[in-house]
């Protein structure tokens, strides 16, 4: 199957900073990306939706501006946790989709700590 | 909107032996798919197997099975032969189909955590 590679696999940040977590298709052009947060023990919680070249759609309830999302290519889409606190700690997870392909294939994951 | 529920929070099995993970959905499409997704301890996730809707045959995939009721709305998963390597968390899965394939999320079920103990 495709690969997505997802870009640090752990990541500790002080509170108040800002972390940047990377997810790469290696080997399609993944028109569509979507970004998951997963608590322990949990299922996947969807929070955006991005398009290549287009704004993403957030889920209700998922702050925009805290968690930017940008999917400036058709390989690389990218979620910032901006002003983190220890609350944003959690496992995140993307995966990302080829148009008109139905199956959708997932990175490795992120676990960020806040501290 | 499309709900999954997986009423099993947790099954324990011995290797070998065959289990069945249940999974229900509810929905008002008449075209999707469903799937089961495996994420092991290392948190990756996978594709264990997929149904289209629309296919009355139930999918297979080696020593994985499906049970798809469409009427009944019900997908479960049958994992035959058991192995220490399927301890992981399964989740089930719901995507409406759509001309627009690419855009379509994935509503998962809550998941459940299965243990094959030697």
């Amino acid at each position: 199957g495709a690969v997505v590679s997802q870009h640090p696999s752990r990541v500790i940040c002080k509170s108040g900073t800002s972390v940047k977590i990377e997810c790469r298709s290696l080997d399609f052009q993944a028109t569509t990306m979507f970004w998951y947060r997963q608590f322990p023990k949990q299922s996947l919680m969807l929070m955006a939706t991005s398009n290549e070249g287009s704004k993403a759609t957030y889920e209700q309830g998922v702050e925009k501006d805290k968690f930017l999302i940008n999917h400036a290519s058709l390989t690389l889409s990218t979620l910032t946790v901006t002003s983190a606190h220890p609350e944003d700690s959690s496992f995140y997870i993307c995966s990302a989709r080829q148009d008109r392909v139905t199956e959708a294939f997932f990175g490795q994951g992120t676990r960020l700590t806040v501290v | 909107a499309q709900t999954v529920t997986q009423s099993q929070p947790e099954m324990s099995v011995q290797e070998a032996e065959t289990v069945t993970l249940s999974c229900t959905y509810d929905t008002s499409e008449s075209n999707y798919y469903l799937f089961w997704y495996k994420q092991p301890p290392s948190r990756q996730m996978i594709l264990v197997i997929r149904q289209e809707a629309y296919k009355q045959q139930n999918a297979t995939e080696n020593r994985f099975s499906v049970n798809f009721q469409k009427a009944a709305k019900s997908f479960s998963l049958k994992i035959s032969d058991s192995q220490l390597g399927d301890t992981a968390m399964y989740f089930c899965a719901f995507m409406k189909r759509s001309v627009i394939q690419g855009a379509q999320k994935l509503v998962f079920g809550q998941g459940t955590r299965l243990t094959i103990n030697p």
